[in-house]
């Protein structure tokens, strides 16, 4: 299994730009989750879905911030417009929920720098 | 969530065990135990986790007290591959998916 996918894994734009974050949970996960990792906040949840529905964006910051996730395999991140204060690691995160499904595999990350 | 505290750093020798406390005193009966750890710019990853048993997988052993109010992640044989940030999280399940909130954890440093 090729593990949770995010792309690209490097990104650096302008303030103001749109950018948009890509991830392909394992296949076969029903929920999938997305991180934002910075030196001073540490590792937060923005958002998750179960099912391909949102359960819980309690953790995004700001209606710059958006996520869908059309079908099982595929799901976006997308800020609009980006700002200097984004800057972070974004990581994505997918879990089964079948069996034990305690465990969440993550991918290795998003690095978003914007100037 | 119910909240953890955990040293923020350690030290340990190179085929030492590595035992890293937490605390988690106002944890709720049907709230688990898990940890994780994150290698230096790579994502997390599951180590283990217990909800009142102690547990055992081939990477560590989960230690959780009677009371939980606290828990003790042992790495048997640490490696200078273990170094990383190691985080202990306290979470129920929900509506499909549990959500876990990461406190700053302790960095365990393992040297020769």
């Amino acid at each position: 299994d090729a593990g949770v996918i995010q792309s690209p894994r490097h990104e650096v734009t302008e303030m103001g730009q749109e950018v948009t974050l890509r991830c392909k949970p394992i296949s076969g996960h029903n929920s999938l989750f997305w991180y934002r990792q910075t030196m001073m906040r540490g590792l937060e949840l923005l958002i998750y879905f179960n099912n391909n529905v949102p359960i819980d964006d309690s953790g995004m910051p700001e209606d710059r911030f958006s996520a869908k996730m059309p079908n099982a395999s595929f799901s976006t991140l997308k800020i609009q417009p980006s700002e200097p204060r984004d800057s972070a690691v974004y990581f994505c995160a997918s879990k089964s929920n079948s069996g034990r499904g305690d465990t969440q595999y993550f991918g290795p990350g998003t690095r978003l720098t914007v100037l | 969530d119910a909240k953890t505290t955990q040293p923020p750093s350690m030290d340990c020798a190179e085929g030492r065990a590595a035992n890293l406390p937490c605390n988690h005193s106002t944890i709720s009966g049907n709230e688990y135990v898990y940890w994780y750890r994150q290698i230096h710019s790579q994502g997390p990853q599951y180590i283990i986790h217990g909800l009142k048993n102690n547990e055992t997988n081939e990477m560590a052993s989960l230690i959780i007290t009677e009371d939980r109010k606290s828990s003790t992640l042992i790495l048997p044989h640490a490696t200078l591959r273990d170094t990383a940030v190691y985080y202990c999280i306290v979470s129920v399940l929900t509506g499909g998916g549990n959500k876990l909130t990461f406190g700053t954890g302790t960095q365990l440093k393992v040297e020769l």
